[in-house]
């Protein structure tokens, strides 16, 4: 079956602390990878996908394909990392996405 | 370059009735996605248009069906609404080129 799982509903750590937001998924194939990032009062916005290997507003993510996990990164948090985050993965060949449950990272001063 | 918009905002049906939800894609956008977000829950894949053909999918009932025009906007519709049925419900779209998806601010659909 094909899932992502987001173990934390709510991950609250303080502003300068580093943060980890997990996700794992199950899938036979060679999906790709994307977290989703929703601000409160806008909309689902894409934050960064695997395949670009890049690092957006101090965020990373590696694709760990042993443990099947794509775990979110940040050395540091900001106030302004609050927020709802979804770990997505689209299966190859495919234009859909299987969202997680997501979890509220909540950055206290 | 205008972004993906939805229409209603809210809306409140009654079981058994009908609804039509409908999505204007970003500009240069061939691809449409329709999810249902449950509260508490990541959103679900309905289906998915390219080319005003249905491209996939999800395990929804056939009473949920969808249409894509030539300007690649689309609607969702909805028959026999069920109190389950109330939701938030996404649209998205995207080139066939490019995984990335586009949201919009969703429907919220309340069934009573």
């Amino acid at each position: 079956a094909q899932r992502v799982t987001q173990p934390e509903k709510l991950l609250s750590v303080f502003k300068g602390a580093p943060v980890e937001l997990k996700c794992n998924y199950s899938y036979s194939g060679s999906p790709e990878l994307f977290w989703y990032v929703q601000y409160s009062r806008q909309r689902l916005q894409l934050l960064l996908r695997h395949i670009s290997r890049e690092s957006i507003k101090g965020f990373t993510a590696d694709l760990n394909k042993g443990e099947t996990s794509f775990h979110l990164k940040k050395p540091f948090a900001q106030e302004e990392d609050s927020a709802m985050y979804y770990c997505a993965l689209s299966p190859s060949g495919t234009y859909k996405y299987i969202f997680g449950t997501g979890t509220r990272l909540k950055v206290l001063a | 370059e205008t972004g993906v918009t939805q229409s209603p905002t809210h809306l409140i049906k009654t079981r058994g009735q009908q609804v039509t939800l409908r999505c204007s894609s970003q500009s240069g956008h061939n691809t449409v996605s329709w999810y249902q977000q449950a509260l508490g829950q990541g959103p679900q894949f309905i289906f998915q248009y390219y080319r005003e053909e249905e491209n996939g999918r999800g395990n929804f009932p056939p009473r949920f069906s969808g249409l894509q025009f030539p300007n690649y906007s689309s609607e969702l519709n909805v028959n026999a609404l069920e109190l389950d049925d109330s939701a938030l419900y996404l649209c998205a779209s995207s080139s066939h080129t490019n995984t990335e998806a586009f949201f919009g601010q969703g429907t919220r659909l309340t069934v009573v």
